[in-house]
């Protein structure tokens, strides 16, 4: 187990519609990264926030956005969802901002039917 | 931008043997990290490098971060079937994201 919770495990919904993915990092960590991995893409960054702010931005759709919450948590918004955008959804997190580990959840299992 | 490049794409070994996985990148970074991912759940982190030549084991895993600091590499030794899965390098560079290479994956035939 990592410290790193994501809920839901896995989500389905139609196109068109908006979802929230949830995280939570490792106590302590004030670093959160958000990553979508697909069969054909492997790992690709989206966003990340260090204590509140964000640091560093990926290739994150302008349909999809992010927030850090004061208690750490984090949340992934993903709107006008096409079928495309069906994939795993991992959030990280570490200590700091950069030159660190970080250490991954379980990931989110985004269908779009 | 900051990329890595892991190649090849699979590889298949049998159990016992030796694997070495290389990582290259064009530009330098601060930080390598490997990470081993199972079907269905997050990468876990394997083993961190700080330092350029600095040379780290984990049981049977040893991975180095390159004097150049453009590559790094990971070794599997006396390779067991549970070593199956994808193996990814990673590093933060000059900004802070943390960039994956497409990843490696591992076959250990019995």
């Amino acid at each position: 187990d990592s410290g790193v919770t994501q809920t839901p495990k896995h989500l389905i919904t139609a196109t068109g519609q908006r979802v929230t993915l949830r995280c939570s990092p490792r106590s302590g960590d004030l670093s959160v990264y958000w990553y979508q991995q697909s069969l054909d893409q492997g790992l690709q960054f989206l966003i990340q926030y260090y204590n509140g702010e964000e640091r560093a931005k990926g290739n994150i759709l302008e349909r999809f956005s992010a927030q850090q919450f004061p208690d750490l948590h984090s949340e992934l918004n993903l709107s006008s969802l096409e079928l495309g955008d069906s994939a795993l959804y991992f959030c990280a997190s570490s200590v700091e901002i950069k030159n660190t580990e970080a250490f991954f959840g379980q990931g989110t299992r985004l269908t779009v039917v | 931008g900051q990329q890595l490049n892991q190649s090849p794409q699979s590889m298949f070994i049998q159990e016992g043997e030796d694997v070495s996985m290389n990582c290259t990148s064009s530009s330098i970074f601060n930080t390598w990290l490997w990470y081993k991912q199972d079907p269905g759940e997050g990468p876990v982190l394997l083993i961190a490098l700080y330092k350029a030549g600095e040379l780290t084991s984990n049981g049977r895993l040893t991975a180095q971060f390159g004097i150049t600091r453009k590559d790094s590499f990971l070794n599997i030794s006396a390779s067991i079937p549970s070593d199956v899965g994808i193996y990814f390098c990673a590093g933060t560079g000059a900004n802070s994201k943390l960039t994956f290479g497409k990843g490696i994956t591992l076959s250990v035939r019995p």
